[in-house]
């Protein structure tokens, strides 16, 4: 079936820092990618997606390009914050109208001052 | 108010009770989700809904029942609560081609 890989840290960088967070996938199909942001105590927010090759997703600073032939989603920030400290979720929709979402492991990253 | 809600937030039952999680979404989108996290696990899909009355199994659907009567509700039965079902449980909702929209969670003790 579909899966997600994803870095899982703990990452833990200084502020303005440069932020990388590695996810691939294994998919039959063409599916839809997601980063999902988990604040402590809170759900998940959408924090950017992309749904077709080459698509450059971006939000807040953080952007991920959709790659078809590395089969790659990674997630990139220039200048972190403290207030980025959170869990980030890579995650792929399956498509096929059951719009059901597979998930990376996530990785928790800490900004320090 | 808007959007989505679970409820309770927190629940702390024992071993062999019967629970129920409840889920709430105001929107009317047709695809309803239940997911539990786990450390070291991520999101790992329990149960999903494409519509009232259709229901179908994700990944790990064992010890749960869910129904969908009504297109905004979407509660996930416990029959007989065990400790391994201890997590942090998550509904979501998702209108059809396009992002899902997660509630707060809620946050299961089974002692």
């Amino acid at each position: 079936g579909d899966s997600v890989t994803q870095m899982e840290g703990p990452v833990t960088l200084s502020e303005e820092a440069f932020l990388t967070i590695n996810c691939t996938y294994t998919a039959t199909g063409y599916p839809s990618l997601f980063w999902y942001v988990q604040y402590p105590g809170e759900g998940l927010q959408l924090l950017l997606k992309a749904t077709k090759a080459d698509d450059k997703g971006s939000n807040k600073g953080f952007e991920a390009t959709y790659r078809k032939e590395t089969t790659s989603f990674h997630l990139e920030k220039g200048s972190v914050q403290v207030s980025d400290s959170a869990v980030y979720f890579c995650a792929l929709s399956e498509g096929g109208g059951s719009e059901k979402l597979v998930f990376g492991k996530g990785t928790k990253l800490t900004v320090n001052p | 108010d808007a959007g989505i809600t679970q409820s309770p937030r927190y629940k702390i039952t024992e071993t062999g009770r019967q629970v129920t999680l409840m889920c709430h979404q105001t929107w009317s989108h047709s695809y309803m989700f239940w997911y539990r996290q786990d450390l070291g696990h991520g999101l790992r899909l329990i149960y999903y809904s494409a519509a009232a009355d259709i229901t179908d199994k994700g990944e790990v659907p064992d010890g749960y029942v869910v129904s969908r009567s009504k297109t905004e509700n979407f509660p996930l039965t416990l029959e007989s609560a065990t400790r391994s079902q201890t997590s942090v449980y998550f509904c979501a909702s998702n209108p059809g081609h396009t992002e899902a929209f997660f509630g707060q969670g809620t946050r299961l003790t089974v002692v």
